[in-house]
């Protein structure tokens, strides 16, 4: 079956640190890649997706690059800010799932000024 | 566009008693779903709906039951509340359908359930 492993946390840095945080995963054919991020007390929110080997998904600064040959998908950020405190957690969908996410267990990062 | 919703917000049940969590999206998608989030755990799936008029068990279906009321809509329901139950519970919606698998996932802001 499908799943998806990422580093555990927490994870504390210092405001502007470089951040990485990764991510591999097992799956039944070619699965579809995401980080979703979680801010306290919220909901979570899709924060980069990639579709298929060698795509680079970005947003906000953030970039994680999809890996077939190592299965990974390691998020990256090169200078991060208090406001990315939050609950990380990397994701996949593949076409032998019927439509289901599969999600790692999170990692919580808290950056201080 | 309000995305998805969920009521309540918070919960505080005594064990045995009953309640039914509401989940509504506004994106005229396919497909919805109900997760779990405990600590240490991630988001375990519980049930999910690809499309209207179907129901399938996730991960974790013990406990809980579904209904797809409409296109629109996706409820769960505890009929008998147990404190292993006590969660922080998201809906989920996405356009995924047939032939359609890898469509992001939108999230609603989650119900914080406690069983006492």
């Amino acid at each position: 079956g499908n799943s998806v492993t990422q580093m555990e946390g927490p994870v504390t840095l210092s405001e502007e640190a470089f951040l990485t945080i990764n991510c591999t995963y097992t799956a039944t054919g070619y699965p579809s890649l995401f980080w979703y991020v979680q801010y306290p007390g919220e909901g979570l929110q899709l924060l980069l997706k990639a579709t298929k080997a060698d795509d680079k998904g970005s947003n906000k600064g953030f970039e994680a690059t999809y890996r077939k040959e190592t299965t990974s998908f390691h998020l990256e950020k090169g200078s991060v800010q208090v406001s990315d405190s939050a609950v990380y957690f990397c994701a996949l969908i593949s076409g032998g799932s019927n439509y289901k996410l599969t999600f790692g267990k999170g990692t919580l990062l808290t950056v201080n000024p | 566009n309000a995305g998805v919703t969920q009521t309540p917000k918070f919960q505080v049940l005594k064990t045995g008693q009953s309640m039914t969590l509401q989940c509504a999206q506004d994106m005229n998608h396919n497909s919805m779903y109900w997760y779990r989030q405990d600590p240490g755990m991630g988001l375990r799936l519980i049930y999910y709906s690809a499309s209207e008029g179907t129901t399938d068990k996730g991960e974790v279906p013990n406990g809980y039951n579904v209904s797809r009321l409409n296109k629109r809509e996706f409820s769960l329901r505890l009929e008998s509340a147990a404190p292993s139950q006590t969660s922080v519970y998201f809906c989920a919606s996405s356009g995924g359908g047939p032939g359609q698998v890898y469509n992001e996932q939108f999230f609603g802001p989650g119900t914080r359930l406690t069983v006492l």
